[in-house]
């Protein structure tokens, strides 16, 4: 059974830090891997996807990589802002099991003026 | 206009009701989904639909069932709620001829059982 585990659950930083925030799963057979960011009350906004075959995807300060092998991806933010502050979820789409998407527990993100 | 619509957004209700929440899709696509989330558990499978004749249960779809009305909309309904089923519900949808396979979530239906 895949499980997707996410350290930190909680992390406060300052401002301009740049940070790094962390995923892992059991099993390496997934389809890809996907970033979201959760504002309090609020949906889910993708940030960003990683196919299986690739090794990371950058969108402005954001960057995600993915390593199957060890079953790990880091997603690093660059020079953070308070408007960063949010929980941020990974979870892996798992093809062969009906295109489920499995999801870690989150870390809570705070920048600190 | 949002793509993917929830309704309603917040519920308060009673134990032993019967609740409805409902989802539609303006994006076309042909895959919906139902998540609930909890504080320290993050998203958890209900059910989810490949397509209108399609339903499949999900990782906790005990004291849940789905109707898939049309392509556009996915309902989700609690026959008789319970308190431990309070959390925050999430509709999402995702297109089978997309290759990254990508999932788009509503905003979310924050359902409270007394």
């Amino acid at each position: 059974k895949q499980e997707v585990t996410q350290i930190p659950a909680a992390l406060s930083v300052p401002e301009g830090e740049n940070l790094v925030l962390n995923c892992s799963f059991t099993d390496s057979a997934i389809y890809n891997l996907q970033w979201f960011r959760q504002d309090p009350g609020k949906g889910l906004t993708s940030l960003l996807l990683i196919q299986s075959s690739q090794r990371e995807q950058t969108s402005g300060r954001l960057n995600a990589s993915l390593d199957k092998s060890s079953g790990r991806s880091t997603l690093y933010i660059a020079a953070s802002q308070p408007g960063d502050s949010a929980t941020y979820l990974c979870a892996v789409l798992i093809y062969n099991q009906g295109g489920k998407l499995i999801f870690g527990q989150g870390t809570e993100l705070s920048v600190k003026p | 206009d949002a793509d993917v619509t929830q309704t309603p957004r917040n519920r308060i209700t009673k134990t032993g009701k019967r609740i409805m929440l409902e989802c539609s899709q303006t994006k076309g696509h042909d895959r919906m989904y139902w998540y609930r989330q909890d504080p320290g558990l993050g998203l958890r499978l209900i059910y989810y639909s490949f397509d209108v004749k399609d339903i499949n249960k999900g990782e906790i779809s005990d004291g849940y069932s789905v109707s898939r009305q049309a392509q556009a909309k996915f309902s989700l309904s609690l026959e008789s709620a319970i308190p431990n089923q309070t959390a925050l519900y999430f509709c999402a949808t995702s297109y089978s001829g997309r290759a990254t396979g990508e999932l788009f979530f509503g905003e979310g239906s924050r359902l409270t059982v007394l």
